[in-house]
């Protein structure tokens, strides 16, 4: 099956701060989406991006479909932006299921 | 609009028992998939069902089985639990011809 993985694994930055996380997988996707997931183990939906570029007021999504990676960039951090993300793609047409990535745990620091 | 809603939010079990989790999806959502959470990984696709029939299946034993119903919430059911049972189990619903999936908030199973 498809293999997805998520860099850097840890990220503790400065509120504040800019950073970028990677999303690499190892086949053509039909699907991929971004979640952020809270301290209560909530999926929070950021990005249905399976191809070009979306923004969300201080997020936003790069994905190269032909490059096989997706890139989520948050600016100016704040503290309720800890948590970890999870890319997870699908590979069929119509509704496949999600695999998901090993997440990038991110913690921000007042 | 009321979002994906999962019950319930805790369950403590012991091994050998058997357990019902239960999913409501989003208004307008036909298709529900459920996933498997362990402690420190990304969720594992367990299986979908659409039109009350599994459309898909990953790689769970047969002690997981599920159930839609006509109103297209679903049931998750696990039989003869296993301490490597414990877990977040989440819901995801979505409109069947869309790709995009959004999830509940969980239930956390422990199983002693």
């Amino acid at each position: 099956g498809i293999q997805v993985e998520q860099s850097p694994p840890d990220l503790i930055l400065q509120e504040g701060a800019n950073s970028t996380l990677r999303c690499n997988f190892s086949d053509s996707v039909n699907n991929l989406q971004w979640f952020h997931q809270n301290p209560w183990g909530q999926l929070i939906n950021l990005f249905y991006i399976p191809s070009g570029t979306k923004q969300n007021g201080r997020l936003s999504a790069t994905t190269v479909a032909t490059e096989r990676y997706s890139l989520l960039y948050i600016s100016s951090s704040q503290t309720t932006d800890s948590g970890v993300y999870f890319c997870a793609v699908g590979v069929r047409e119509g509704n496949e299921k999600l695999t998901f990535g090993t997440g990038t745990r991110l913690t921000i620091i007042p | 609009d009321a979002g994906v809603t999962q019950s319930p939010t805790h369950l403590i079990k012991t091994r050998g028992q058997q357990v019902t989790l239960r999913c409501s999806p989003k208004s307008g959502h036909d298709t529900v998939s459920w996933y498997q959470q362990a402690l420190g990984q990304g969720p594992q696709f367990i299986f979908q069902y659409y039109e009350e029939e599994e459309r898909q299946r990953g790689n769970f034993p047969d002690r997981f089985s599920g159930h839609q119903f006509p109103n297209y919430s679903s049931e998750l059911n696990v039989n003869a639990l296993l301490l490597g049972d414990s877990a977040l189990y989440l819901c995801a619903s979505s409109f069947y011809v869309m790709k995009e999936q959004f999830f509940g908030p969980g239930t956390r199973l422990t199983v002693l």
